[in-house]
């Protein structure tokens, strides 16, 4: 059974950058059957897909051109992790982030627990 | 980006109740799509994927179909536990999108 646990702050400051982490247990971040995906949620926004990280002979990461110029997902082999930077953040960031395993599916099949993250001074 | 309509938006239904909730695609996502619950303060689950396949432990009440465009989630005899909000997603595509949720409350 996979479980992914996450971590980090849940108030960041305007124009800092959010950074979350998000621990799994259950399988190894390498496993070239599977890919690892930030998603957030808002009453404004929904349910959004964020980007991320996959190994297939090589590391691969894919972000939504709703924030591809703000966002870095990458994987810690040796933490078997992988975390979220979204930088110059503003209120409307404010979210629930949760991360998710993608199975070959392509779906989300496991998901952290959430982090509620609020952006304000 | 395939946009994701689901319908309603809400509904109020009974114990013992069927239910159907519907999810259209604005392209053909051939059978990706798949189907979570949602309770408050928690992450979504995974009922179905694949249009209708039922994801490990999900109760046999819970069913999927369609092709295409057009998709529904059937609750065959809704139990107190499903009272919730309710995600479609297709995975066709990246990337991946969501419907804006139908809340099933109790009448």
């Amino acid at each position: 059974q996979v479980e992914l646990h996450q971590s980090g702050p849940g108030l960041v400051k305007p124009s800092q950058t959010l950074s979350l982490t998000c621990a799994i247990s259950g399988e190894n971040v390498s496993i070239n059957s599977a890919a690892w995906s930030w998603i957030r949620q808002s009453p404004s926004r929904g349910l959004e897909w964020l980007g991320r990280t996959y190994y297939r002979s090589k590391w691969y990461t894919d972000y939504a051109e709703s924030v591809k110029s703000r966002i870095n997902i990458n994987p810690d082999t040796s933490k078997n992790q992988f975390s979220l930077q979204l930088t110059s953040v503003t209120p409307e960031d404010s979210a629930v982030y949760f991360c998710a395993r993608s199975p070959v599916a392509g779906d989300f099949d496991f998901w952290g627990q959430g982090t509620l993250v609020t952006v304000s001074s | 980006d395939i946009q994701m309509t689901q319908s309603p938006s809400s509904l109020s239904a009974s114990i013992g109740d069927r239910i159907t909730i519907t999810c259209r695609a604005s392209q053909d996502i051939r059978g990706d799509l798949g189907w979570y619950q949602q309770k408050p303060g928690k992450a979504p689950k995974r009922l179905i994927y694949g249009t209708s396949r039922l994801h490990s432990g999900v109760p046999l009440r819970f069913s999927g179909s369609g092709s295409g465009t057009e998709f529904t989630l059937t609750i065959s005899s809704l139990q107190p536990e499903d009272f919730a909000t309710y995600y479609c997603l297709q995975h066709y595509s990246s990337p991946q999108t969501f419907g804006r949720g139908t809340k099933v409350e109790i009448k």
